[in-house]
């Protein structure tokens, strides 16, 4: 079955450092994977979007990539801060264009 | 921008009791309404989701049902919950055929 999976253990990191996220994804090829945040208790909130033909994309201390090769999505946050610590969720569009979230990972970043 | 309200924001239930869960949207109209429920430390699963009034797809078979009476009105239901019934559920809207923003969740515990 069509799978995203990202690592499960909390990623602990120092402020000012980046932050690199793994999404992976198997049996199947998205045509574009999304990036969400989200905080304990809340809904989850759209962070960036990038197809298949897209190697980089940026926006404001973020960074995702798309490796198709891979079959992987990095998502980086370049000089963390605490405000950034949240759990952050990967998403792939399937078949009849639904979305199928990964677990996420929880980001812990210390000052 | 839309904007997803959803209640209650907290709900415990007896085993066997009904559940009523609703969804009201601002801010756009005909959108693409969605229920998620969400499992402790877990990723997002899709319950049904409704491209319009009384169009309801089910995508995961259960005790729950959905209905759309309105065009920016969603109900989740069940008649009889499951202690499996709690978790974290959230409703959803599509943009522009990609983003997915989310309501601020129903937090349902079944006891």
């Amino acid at each position: 079955s069509q799978k995203i999976e990202q690592n499960s253990e909390a990623l602990n990191i120092q402020e000012g450092k980046t932050a690199t996220l793994t999404c992976n994804y198997t049996n199947y090829s998205p045509a574009y994977l999304q990036w969400y945040r989200q905080d304990p208790g809340r809904g989850p909130v759209f962070l960036l979007l990038i197809r298949e033909n897209e190697k980089e994309k940026r926006k404001e201390r973020l960074k995702v990539t798309f490796d198709t090769t891979l079959k992987q999505s990095l998502f980086h946050i370049t000089a963390s801060q605490p405000a950034d610590s949240a759990t952050y969720l990967c998403a792939g569009n399937n078949a009849g264009n639904m979305l199928t979230f990964g677990g996420g990972t929880r980001l812990m970043v210390k000052p | 921008s839309q904007t997803i309200h959803q209640w209650p924001a907290t709900l415990v239930q007896p085993v066997g009791s009904p559940l009523s869960l609703e969804c009201t949207v601002e801010g756009t109209s005909n959108p693409n309404l969605y229920w998620y429920r969400q499992a402790a430390g877990r990723g997002l699963q899709l319950l049904f989701y409704s491209v319009g009034i009384g169009q309801i797809s089910s995508e995961v078979p259960q005790n729950l049902s959905a209905s759309r009476p309105q065009d920016r009105q969603f109900i989740l239901s069940s008649k009889k919950l499951l202690l499996s019934d709690s978790g974290f559920y959230l409703c959803g809207v599509r943009v522009n055929s990609y983003e997915q923003y989310f309501g601020p969740g129903t937090r349902l515990t079944v006891t």
